[in-house]
């Protein structure tokens, strides 16, 4: 199984509800990452996870909230989020060496927010 | 921090003339140069990348270029088609976890 999975494919919510995105794994990637991009623009990282703990945040607001249950699952817990979170938000995951990485980052096909 | 930059914004070419896209960054650790391809409201997939280790690599009509002296690598994509229209993105990664994207191309071909 060389693909990242991603459910749900859109989502809907108001400003007060909570939500998650999932993102699956099963290639024994143990560096996993969340991106949020906006149409047109680069991906934009949020968090990574390398072997199940939270390495870098890149000063993400605590309305979003990573986590990582085990090697191959990787959730976005939403709450409270503003319009201007709407975007596509993308799961990324690759492969871990002794030395740090030196290869391809594999994307999921992303979950599309829209927060009303 | 690595800085990566890609130019242009926008490029349109007539079908089967050949596109450019250049791209520069600043962290000399820098030893991973993917190029990422993204469809309107699809993911980015890689269409080549190249290791610090090499100069070029080609696939097809696709190749890349990559001078570590002066920090900046290509992408070349020659006899270009309608299906090559989407946005490009360059990327430099090091031996941490962090990919540092380019800001993107707009590349239109023209029938």
């Amino acid at each position: 199984d060389t693909e990242v999975t991603q459910t749900p494919k859109h989502l809907v919510m108001g400003m007060t509800n909570k939500k998650s995105l999932k993102c699956e794994q099963h290639m024994g990637h143990r560096a996993m990452y969340w991106y949020k991009q906006k149409a047109k623009k680069p991906p934009e990282l949020m968090f990574v996870y390398s072997y199940e703990k939270l390495s870098i945040n890149e000063s993400v607001p605590s309305r979003f909230s990573p986590e990582c249950p085990n090697s191959s699952l990787l959730n976005l817990h939403l709450h409270a989020l503003q319009p201007e979170d709407s975007a596509l938000y993308l799961c990324a995951s690759r492969q871990q060496y002794s030395g740090g990485s030196y290869n391809e980052q594999f994307f999921g096909p992303g979950t599309r927010l829209t927060v009303l | 921090g690595e800085n990566v930059e890609q130019h242009p914004s926008t490029l349109s070419v007539q079908e089967g003339d050949s596109a450019v896209i250049k791209c520069t960054y600043s962290d000399s650790a820098s030893n991973y140069f993917p190029w990422y391809k993204q469809e309107l409201g699809k993911r980015p997939q890689l269409i080549i990348d190249i290791r610090s280790n090499v100069g070029e690599k080609k696939d097809q009509r696709i190749a890349v270029t990559l001078n570590k002296t002066a920090k900046h690598f290509s992408l070349h994509i020659t006899e270009t088609q309608p299906e090559d229209s989407a946005v490009y993105f360059c990327a430099a990664s090091n031996t941490g976890n962090q990919f540092y994207f380019g800001t993107g191309t707009s590349l239109t071909v023209i029938p």
